[in-house]
């Protein structure tokens, strides 16, 4: 079966830098997603990976490893504001998306 | 982002009534997805639309019925319910549904709720 796996929930303080770990298995793979959801919101688009290796995008960084079927979103320079659940998502063969279940990640002053 | 809008946003159904969810997208995408979100659970993928035409129904039950008229809105039909339905329900759209790297943008959702 398909399955993907994050920590359900993760604490890091203001101003600290904090990895979301995703592990996947799937039926073929055509890129892997990270979303940000805040509670009551839309998921947002963060980060697209399919190739092996780290894409930056500000204080935000996504890293791939296909061999390993693992993947990491890197929060530096946390903010409050960076509450959220983020949400780990892969590309199947047939062109869906498998979810994780979400990190809900707390940010403390 | 007013990319992708849903009416209503929040709803509360008793089990015989017979409501529909609207999806609008103002991204000019050719796929619409329906999704059902429950806490702690993945998203699950109920129905994908792919140039209007229905492309994926992941074993989903007959009291949910999609329709989708045109490339820019979509409708989830709902009738006698059940408890265990009462999710977050929401619409994504991306530029189509068969290619890789495609991101799907989504609405807020309509929060429902069934007695």
């Amino acid at each position: 079966g398909q399955n993907i796996d994050q920590p359900t929930e993760m604490t890091a303080t203001e101003g600290a830098i904090v990895q979301i770990n995703c592990t996947y298995q799937t039926s073929g793979f055509n890129g892997l997603f990270w979303y940000q959801q805040h509670a009551g919101e839309a998921p947002t688009f963060l980060s697209y990976n399919v190739l092996d290796g780290l894409e930056e995008k500000g204080r935000f960084s996504s890293f791939l490893s296909r061999s390993k079927g693992y993947s990491y979103l890197l929060l530096k320079e946390l903010q409050m504001k960076d509450s959220a659940s983020y949400l780990c998502a892969v590309m199947d063969s047939n062109y869906q998306l498998i979810w994780g279940a979400g990190t809900k990640l707390i940010i403390k002053p | 982002e007013t990319g992708v809008t849903q009416t209503p946003r929040h709803l509360v159904m008793g089990m015989t009534n017979k409501k529909s969810l609207k999806c609008e997208q103002h991204l000019g995408h050719n796929a619409m997805y329906w999704y059902k979100q429950s806490a702690k659970k993945p998203l699950e993928l109920m129905f994908v639309y792919n140039f209007k035409e229905q492309t994926e129904n992941n074993s989903v039950p007959s009291r949910f019925s999609p329709e989708c008229p045109n490339s820019s809105h979509l409708f989830l039909h709902l009738h006698t319910l059940q408890p265990e339905d009462s999710a977050l329900y929401l619409c994504a759209s991306s530029q189509d549904g068969g290619s890789g790297g495609n991101t799907q943008y989504f609405g807020p959702g309509t929060r429902l709720t069934v007695l």
